[in-house]
């Protein structure tokens, strides 16, 4: 029963470096999306996808860009790495849009550092 | 304005005790209620979700006001295992992807 697979659990990468951050779900969830977690800031969406081909912008998408090619990834790409993105990455799936109250599930999560 | 804010806590409390967090969203449109659970260096997982009339599941209890604009969440016979932080959420009416909007979390520990 894997869920949500996010890979890797940590990285340390230095300013100016790019990174992929792996998500993969096997439970055929349409929806998709990427948050960053910060001490004092909550949950935070930056990207997210209806379904594979479709993604758009969410509250703080500078810096990041993702893809869905297929249903089961979704991707998430540091361009250019700053301090500031260093953070807790989460990648969560949902069979349905949240209005209709259906179950997100999470990743394990991404424990980024830029130095 | 953050669209939803919660007690900040951090909540300590002896086993057995009742405890309850409060949470205001500022959106009133906002459609969908839930109370995730996330533990120390974890992902969240889904505590329950909120309903209208109120909801209960065992020593968990969820009510929602939408003429307040207010959710609250009330644990009875706290376990030690209840020691984790609650996170209030809410999505947008007409939301039909995962945009959840989450507080900032209440920290709840539970001591024996």
């Amino acid at each position: 029963n894997a869920g949500v697979t996010q890979t890797p659990k940590f990285q340390v990468l230095k300013t100016g470096q790019s990174m992929t951050l792996q998500c993969a779900q096997d439970m055929n969830h349409e929806y998709m999306s990427w948050y960053r977690q910060d001490p004092g800031m909550g949950l935070r969406l930056i990207h997210y996808s209806v379904g594979a081909g479709i993604t758009d912008q969410g509250e703080v998408p500078n810096g990041y860009n993702v893809s869905r090619s297929t249903t089961e990834d979704f991707p998430l790409r540091l361009l250019s790495a700053a301090p500031s993105q260093t953070s807790v990455y989460f990648c969560a799936s949902s069979y349905g849009g949240s209005a209709s109250g259906t179950e997100a599930f999470f990743g394990q999560g991404t424990r980024l550092t830029v130095v | 304005r953050k669209e939803v804010e919660q007690d900040p806590g951090p909540f300590n409390v002896p086993e057995g005790a009742t405890v309850a967090f409060n949470c205001t969203y500022s959106n009133s449109a906002s459609q969908s209620f839930f109370w995730y659970r996330q533990d120390c260096r974890k992902e969240p997982k889904l505590l329950m979700s909120v309903y209208s009339s109120g909801n209960e599941d065992g020593r968990f209890t969820a009510q929602l006001n939408r003429a307040s604009q207010y959710i609250s969440l009330l644990i009875r016979d706290s376990k030690l295992s209840d020691s984790a932080t609650y996170l209030c959420v809410v999505t947008d009416r007409g939301s039909t992807l995962g945009r959840l909007y989450f507080g900032r979390g209440t920290q709840l520990t539970v001591w024996p």
